[in-house]
């Protein structure tokens, strides 16, 4: 079966950097998402990485492996307001999204 | 604002009411979605229209029925639901390029749900 695997819940501090997880294992690979989700609000998309590397994006990276089906988003310099989920989804062969769980990001001062 | 809108952000009904979701995208997109997001698990994708035309029905019971009047408008009809349908229903909307039926390989716009809770 096609699944997505990430952390359910992760604590940071602000101002500290913060790796959120996700590993896969889907039937092919057309790319990767990364979502965030506020409490109660509509998931936006942050990243899509397709190849291999390092994408940034402001205080926001993602990184992909596809031969180790894995793939981390990095936040720095965090604030109170990245408090939120982090959902990573997959599109698979048959550009199908497989999503995982998502993380729930916690923020401490 | 993501250009996608729900309403009624909130619903409870009982397990004889009918009710229905509406969702509407002012982005031009070709495709609209529902999903299902319930606590720790992952979004269960429900039903796909591309160019108004169902594409997808991931095995959804009967007592949930899509409509897709136009390319700006999707509804969820909700008939005789159980408890266990108490979630939150996101409606989300892309833009396919290809053909009707093709894959989305763009990002999906979501709307900020409706949650439904079913007594």
């Amino acid at each position: 079966g096609q699944n997505i695997d990430q952390p359910t819940e992760m604590t940071a501090t602000e101002g500290a950097i913060v790796q959120i997880n996700c590993t896969y294992q889907t039937s092919g690979f057309n790319g990767l998402f990364w979502y965030q989700q506020h409490a109660g609000e509509a998931p936006t998309f942050l990243s899509y990485n397709v190849l291999d590397g390092l994408e940034e994006k402001g205080r926001f990276s993602s990184f992909l492996s596809r031969s180790k089906g894995y793939s981390y988003l990095l936040l720095k310099e965090l604030q109170m307001k990245d408090s939120a989920s982090y959902l990573c989804a997959v599109l698979d062969s048959n550009y199908q999204l497989i999503w995982g769980a998502g993380t729930k990001l916690i923020i401490k001062p | 604002e993501t250009g996608v809108t729900q309403t009624p952000r909130h619903l409870v009904m009982g397990m004889t009411n009918k009710k229905s979701l509406k969702c509407e995208q002012h982005l031009g997109h070709n495709a609209m979605y529902w999903y299902k997001q319930s606590a720790k698990k992952p979004l269960e994708l429900m039903f796909v229209y591309s160019l108004e035309e169902r594409v997808e029905n991931n095995s959804v019971p009967s007592r949930f029925s899509p409509e897709c009047p136009n390319s700006s408008h999707l509804f969820l009809h909700l008939h005789t639901l159980q408890p266990e349908d108490s979630a939150l229903y996101l409606c989300a909307s892309s833009q396919l390029d290809g053909l009707a039926g093709d894959s989305n390989t763009g990002e999906l716009f979501f709307g900020e749900g409706s949650r439904l809770t079913v007594l």
